[in-house]
């Protein structure tokens, strides 16, 4: 059990355009969604938090306007990289959490390039 | 001062010997704790959950100490597939829907 698919695995896309991410918990609700961000041997960074059916909280820095997430439902939940520059190249990792499991769970991962 | 803090290592360990990892945390309002690995260019994954009592599996131990908000992980007779870098977690999902992650502890085992 407790498994979270992320799709797509590898995306490259030019400068300027709209990338959608998105992470589907498979067997739980997932009540909570939590999307990082990891650069090359850096440590994982979070970008922001949803709970299902509310807006996202973003953390410090990360522009709301720029990464947009919804989830709408108790297993969805989707991340896009507007008007993607190459600084936005990076590795993008869901997780999903259901309230009364403490545990996260993380989706597989989309390697971004824009070029 | 981070909520999580870890020794980022890296930690240079020969096959078969012993590693241990610490992690402290700062808010006693955390209600559990866990380890999670991360391979190279992989997600992280759960390794394993850490209670009070101590909990073993195999050839890891892992321990909480919540009156010194303090958590370890033991790595007996290590392998070189232990390689990775070991996140230590803290969630209260029941309470303020938070799961934080230390920055990772990497670790290599040497031949």
């Amino acid at each position: 059990g407790a498994v979270v698919s992320q799709h797509p695995s590898r995306v490259i896309c030019k400068s300027g355009t709209s990338v959608k991410i998105e992470c589907r918990s498979l067997d739980f609700q997932a009540t909570t969604m939590f999307w990082y961000r990891q650069f090359p041997k850096q440590s994982l960074m979070l970008m922001a938090t949803s709970n299902e059916g509310s807006k996202a909280t973003y953390e410090q820095g990360v522009e709301k306007d720029k990464f947009l997430i919804n989830h709408a439902s108790l297993t969805l939940s989707t991340l896009t990289v507007t008007s993607a520059h190459p600084e936005d190249s990076s590795f993008y990792i869901c997780s999903a959490a259901e309230r009364g499991r403490q545990a996260a769970f993380f989706g597989q991962g989309t390697r971004l390039t824009v070029v | 001062r981070k909520e999580v803090e870890q020794d980022p290592g890296p930690f240079n360990v020969p096959e078969g010997a012993t590693v241990a990892f610490n992690c402290t945390y700062s808010n006693s309002a955390s209600q559990s704790f866990f380890w999670y690995r991360q391979d190279c260019r992989k997600e992280p994954k759960l390794l394993m959950s850490v209670y009070s009592s101590g909990n073993e599996d195999g050839r890891f131990t892992a321990q909480l100490n919540r009156a010194s908000q303090y958590i370890s992980l033991l790595i007996r007779d290590s392998k070189l597939s232990d390689s990775a870098t070991y996140l230590c977690v803290v969630s209260r999902m029941n309470r303020d829907d938070k799961i934080i992650f230390g920055k990772g502890t990497r670790l290599h085992i040497l031949p």
